[in-house]
């Protein structure tokens, strides 16, 4: 298994321009989540997917799409970045959630991302 | 809201040592997980040991091992016989059902092990 993979491990954006941060996992994992995590802080949650064709908002969505047509894939979109945007990003699967809460999450190696 | 606290920022052990990092948090559930990740300067996030708020016993991993005090609502991290590589910052993370089990982490604890 490759586990949870991210595209492309570093990107440099000017300022308005669009992109897609690209994440797959191959664990058949229902629950898929986006962090972007910034200087000296944990990490915060963008969007989520509970399955294929849900999507959810997380605490910081502004500025971001997600789909999720796939249970595999799950992109992350940049409608017109931001300095503000400059965060190093996370993507994550797990199982899904039970009754006492949900298993562990398995997290890709990160996408630093600067927007000049 | 979920709240997870971290109250020390940084921390230093001689390797073989021992260190332990504190973690609180906020909740009204009743049943649920809770974990420790690190992160070493890789950047990759990493399981270290996780405890589900059930089980009365206290989760054990090879080197480290958690004391977990529900009713205070208390989550420590042990790291006996400290190595080079433990040097991470480590987040502890609590999910919030209600939200989509989204992780809380909090703030962090940048660990140093010192040869």
């Amino acid at each position: 298994n490759a586990g949870v993979t991210q595209t492309p491990k570093f990107q440099v954006l000017k300022t308005g321009q669009s992109m897609t941060l690209q994440c797959a996992q191959d664990m058949n994992h229902e629950y898929m989540s986006w962090y972007r995590q910034d200087p000296g802080m944990g990490l915060r949650l963008i969007h989520y997917s509970v399955g294929a064709g849900i999507t959810d908002q997380g605490e910081v969505p502004n500025g971001y799409n997600v789909s999720r047509s796939t249970t595999e894939d799950f992109p992350l979109r940049l409608l017109s970045a931001a300095p503000s945007q400059t965060s190093v990003y996370f993507c994550a699967s797990s199982y899904g959630s039970g009754d006492r809460g949900f298993h562990e999450q398995y997290f890709g190696p990160g996408t630093r991302l600067t927007v000049t | 809201a979920q709240t997870v606290t971290q109250s020390q920022p940084e921390m230093s052990v001689q390797e073989a040592e021992t260190v332990t990092l504190s973690c609180t948090y906020d909740t009204s559930e009743n049943n649920y997980y809770l974990f420790w990740y690190k992160q070493p300067p890789s950047r990759q996030m990493i399981l270290v040991i996780r405890q589900e708020a059930y089980k009365q016993q206290n989760a054990t991993e090879n080197r480290f091992s958690v004391n977990f005090q529900k009713a205070a609502k208390s989550f420590s991290l042990k790291i006996s016989d400290s190595q080079l590589g433990d040097t991470a910052m480590y987040f502890c993370a609590f999910p919030y059902k209600a939200a989509g089990n989204k992780l809380t982490f909090g703030g962090g604890t940048r660990v140093l092990v010192k040869p």
